[in-house]
């Protein structure tokens, strides 16, 4: 079974440019999370999708930031204008949220590098 | 702000040793999990204990959990260098339905 995907591996561009990350969650999961990791702020949840619908974006940073979930297949995290700060690990994660919570699965994340 | 904290942030060990990570938090919760992350992947979920719950074992890892204190362990028995990576806890602080993550601890298992 096919864990979670994120796309681009790693992305490098230049401040201002626009830039999309994209994540497939596992195939039945209903929950679905955006995350920043970096060394001085550690593990950040940006937002997070339940049944496609967005629950809590609180995490977002700036306006910059925007997310979006069309499917349940599909989400996107999309950063523009970027900035040199935004330079991070971007993790997505999906989990089955019933009654209770269940484990997060994540993939392995894009490291992205604005100049 | 970071619900978990984990202690020690960095532990180097030698291989066949057991290696001991603590957390604590601040809110009380419905559950605590653990997870591994190797260099350069994602995070790996290991081990969920329930507030109801005082220990439970997986394999080589034992965990426990003290809710009077707001704190939780992870031990990792006959430790292998390819238990190398950081460990981070997660609580799970009820009807919010998201985890919140520490700040992870870096293990090093010397061959």
């Amino acid at each position: 079974d096919a864990g979670v995907i994120q796309s681009p591996r790693h992305e490098v561009t230049e401040m201002g440019q626009e830039v999309t990350l994209r994540c497939k969650p596992i195939s039945g999961h209903n929950s679905l999370f955006w995350y920043r990791q970096t060394m001085m702020r550690g593990l950040e949840l940006l937002i997070y999708f339940n049944n496609n619908v967005p629950i809590d974006d609180s995490g977002m940073p700036e306006d910059r930031f925007s997310a979006k979930m069309p499917n349940a297949s599909f989400s996107t995290l999309k950063i523009q204008p970027s900035e040199p700060r935004d330079s991070a690990v971007y993790f997505c994660a999906s989990s089955f949220q019933g009654i209770s919570n269940q484990p997060q699965h994540f993939g392995d994340g894009t490291r992205l590098s604005i100049l | 702000s970071q619900q978990g904290e984990e202690d020690p942030q960095a532990l180097s060990i030698q291989e066949g040793e057991n290696a001991t990570m603590n957390c604590s938090y601040k809110t009380s919760i419905n559950n605590l999990q653990w997870y591994r992350q190797n260099s350069g992947r994602g995070l790996v979920h290991l081990i969920l204990i329930r507030s109801n719950e005082r220990e439970k074992h997986s394999g080589r890892l034992r965990v426990t959990l003290d809710t009077s204190k707001k704190s939780s362990s992870l031990l990792i028995t006959a430790s292998r260098a390819a238990d190398t990576a950081s460990y981070f806890c997660a609580t799970d602080s009820g009807s919010a339905r998201q985890l919140t993550f520490g700040s992870g601890t870096q293990l090093t298992v010397l061959p």
